[in-house]
């Protein structure tokens, strides 16, 4: 059974502060790696696709660098503000051709003013 | 891209009964997804539903208690049929477009079963 892993489950920050959390995934049969942000109320929202080991990819505040080989991703958020407030998701899909995305179950962050 | 609209966007609804959830896509896709987030839990998938197909379910989930309909390619419905407290969760339709896999949402409809 393949396992995507998120911590930390949930996390409060102080607004202006940089915060990073991490997401780990199988280190085999590796296709690509997505961060989703989604806020209450919206559609989960892709931040990033990661695909090649080694890979850092930034969005503003944002950024995020992927470790296939040893299966696992950081992301990063820099100088936080209240409206990085939402649950940060990775799915990792596999490479075989019937492999679906599976999902982590989150980190829940949460901006203090 | 995609944009895809979901209907309803929350619903309370008694135990036995069903509730149909639209999800309508702005262009033409082959696959759409159905996925459940129950809470405090990952984001499952439910099925893929294919147009002019029956749909395809991962394990743990049945025609009978989530039938699907795919009447086109833009267009699915996902039936949770005789539902228990235990079916409350988010329920959210989604497609793949692009950039290996990337993931486009509906915004969810949030099921409570009393």
């Amino acid at each position: 059974i393949l396992n995507v892993e998120q911590s930390p489950q949930s996390l409060h920050v102080q607004e202006g502060d940089s915060t990073n959390f991490t997401c780990s995934f199988p280190s085999s049969n590796f296709y690509a790696l997505h961060w989703y942000r989604w806020e209450t109320a919206k559609s989960p929202e892709a931040l990033f696709v990661m695909t090649l080991n080694g890979d850092e990819k930034k969005k503003g505040r944002i950024s995020a660098t992927l470790n296939t080989k040893e299966g696992y991703s950081y992301l990063y958020i820099k100088g936080s503000q209240p409206e990085d407030s939402a649950t940060y998701l990775c799915a990792f899909k596999g490479s075989r051709r019937d492999d679906k995305i599976i999902f982590g179950k989150g980190t829940r962050l949460h901006i203090l003013p | 891209s995609a944009v895809i609209s979901q209907k309803p966007s929350r619903d309370i609804c008694q135990r036995g009964t069903s509730l149909t959830i639209q999800c309508q896509v702005d262009s033409q896709v082959t696959m759409m997804f159905w996925y459940r987030q129950q809470p405090g839990q990952s984001l499952t998938l439910i099925a893929t539903a294919n147009q002019g197909s029956e749909a395809t379910y991962e394990s743990g989930f049945v025609i009978d208690k989530f039938p699907i309909s795919r009447p086109n390619l833009t267009f699915s419905t996902l039936t949770v049929s005789n539902m228990s407290p235990e079916d409350s969760s988010i329920y959210l339709c989604s497609v793949e477009k692009g950039d290996r896999g990337r993931g486009y949402f509906g915004p969810g409809t949030r099921l409570t079963v009393l």
